[in-house]
This record gives structure tokens, sequence and C-alpha cells, in this order.
């Protein structure tokens, strides 16, 4: 398994409050991704980084803000968690990019309710 | 926009039956194709890939042929087993570096 710890596997929170979720990888990639995980949506892209620092956005990244300060560490932030938030969050690294010669490894994932 | 679509599960097999697991692509561009594949309680991981038409992907018994004339990339498994009940992703990625667009997946349940 690649190296990838997520941190924490269940959260629940209550409308409102301010959520943080950690990815932490020891593989040293450059590239790592927050999705979220739906029934019936699949996995979408939330922000992804592309080096210390260096983020963007995915396709549903509204809500969510995102922080890289080491290699190791990605940071998810839900500002004011909402119920359209529960879900099932999936960190993902890769070597070099989304390419076909850098597959994606995925973390085991956390679990969030907002109630 | 790019997209994928894969057949609503669950599929429901007995063990030793044969899979198939449909999945077409939208046909822009020149995208790579992927089949992920997820046990329960744990993240994705790469089950097979395909980068050109006609390419075939292969893995621990499990094959997909790039079908560039019907856009598809169909998983197939001549004899699944009980361990192979999971949940099966179909994605797709355009050449250079652009998101990995996901299937919204499908659950395979083996039976013994």
């Amino acid at each position: 398994d690649a190296g990838i710890t997520q941190s924490p596997r269940h959260k629940v929170t209550e409308t409102g409050t301010p959520v943080t979720l950690r990815c932490h990888q020891t593989e040293n990639h450059r590239y790592m991704y927050w999705y979220r995980q739906d029934p019936g949506h699949g996995l979408r892209l939330i922000h992804y980084s592309y080096g210390v620092k260096d983020t963007d956005k995915g396709e549903v990244s509204d809500g969510y803000s995102v922080s890289r300060s080491k290699t190791e560490d990605f940071l998810l932030t839900l500002e004011s968690a909402t119920s359209s938030q529960t879900s099932v969050y999936f960190c993902a690294i890769s070597e070099s990019g989304q390419n076909d010669n850098s597959p994606l490894h995925f973390g085991n994932g956390t679990r969030l309710t907002v109630t | 926009g790019d997209s994928v679509t894969q057949m609503e599960g669950p599929v429901t097999l007995s063990e030793e039956a044969f899979l198939t697991i449909n999945c077409t692509y939208t046909a822009t561009g020149y995208p790579s194709l992927f089949w992920y594949v997820q046990y329960p309680g744990e993240g994705l991981q790469l089950l097979l890939k395909a980068t050109k038409a006609d390419d075939k992907g292969s893995n621990k018994g499990f094959e997909a042929t790039y079908r560039k004339e019907t856009t598809s990339f169909h998983l197939e498994k001549g004899s699944v087993q009980v361990s192979d009940s999971a949940v099966y992703f179909c994605a797709r990625m355009n050449t250079g570096f652009q998101k990995l667009v996901f299937g919204t997946g499908t659950r395979l349940l083996v039976s013994p």
C-alpha cells in the first residue's frame, strides 16, 4: 500500500462548525488530491495540489479550502459544514500528475457526517 | 463535457460465473481509460488501464479493451471469485495533466 494516512477516519459534526481533514503521505509525491464519493456520483475532485503552497480547484470546490505547507501534508477544510457535505472523502497522491504513467494511489477515506 | 457511463448495479453472480461490467465514455480527445476497484472500507486501487485504441489492459484475470468505434471499455472476467466482490469504477483522462473523470461505480456481489 502507498503510504497515505487520512485522519480522522470518521467524524460527526454539527452544521455550521469548521472541520479539517488531514492527508499525510510518506511517498514524497508531488501531487495530492481531495475527492468526495457520493452515491450516484462516483468520485468528484474537490481540490488538488501540484506542490507546496500550489493548489487549484476541482469540479466541486465551493465550500472547501485546502492548504499544503509541507510536501507530506494536504489539509481539507470545511469552513462552515453543511449537511450537503456529508460524504466520504478520499485523498489521493501521484508522482507526476494525472497522466497514464502515474496512477493515483488512494487513502482509505474519511467518513464525514454533518448533522 | 467529458464523462463516463457505467451500468448500474449491483451485479450479482455466483462464483465461477462470467463477468461483464459495461463502460462507455464521451468521445472527446484521445483519453486514457482505467478501471479502479474499491474493496469494502478501503480506497480505490488501479486495476488496469489502456492508453490508446485497441489496447487491452489486464490484471488479476480481469480484462478490458479500448474500443474507439463503440467508445467502450467493458470490464470482463472469465470466472469470478467471492473475493472479487467490490465496487468497480471506470475512469477516463485526457493526455497531459487533466482531471481523472470517474463513472458512478458498479457494485459486484459474488456468492459461493
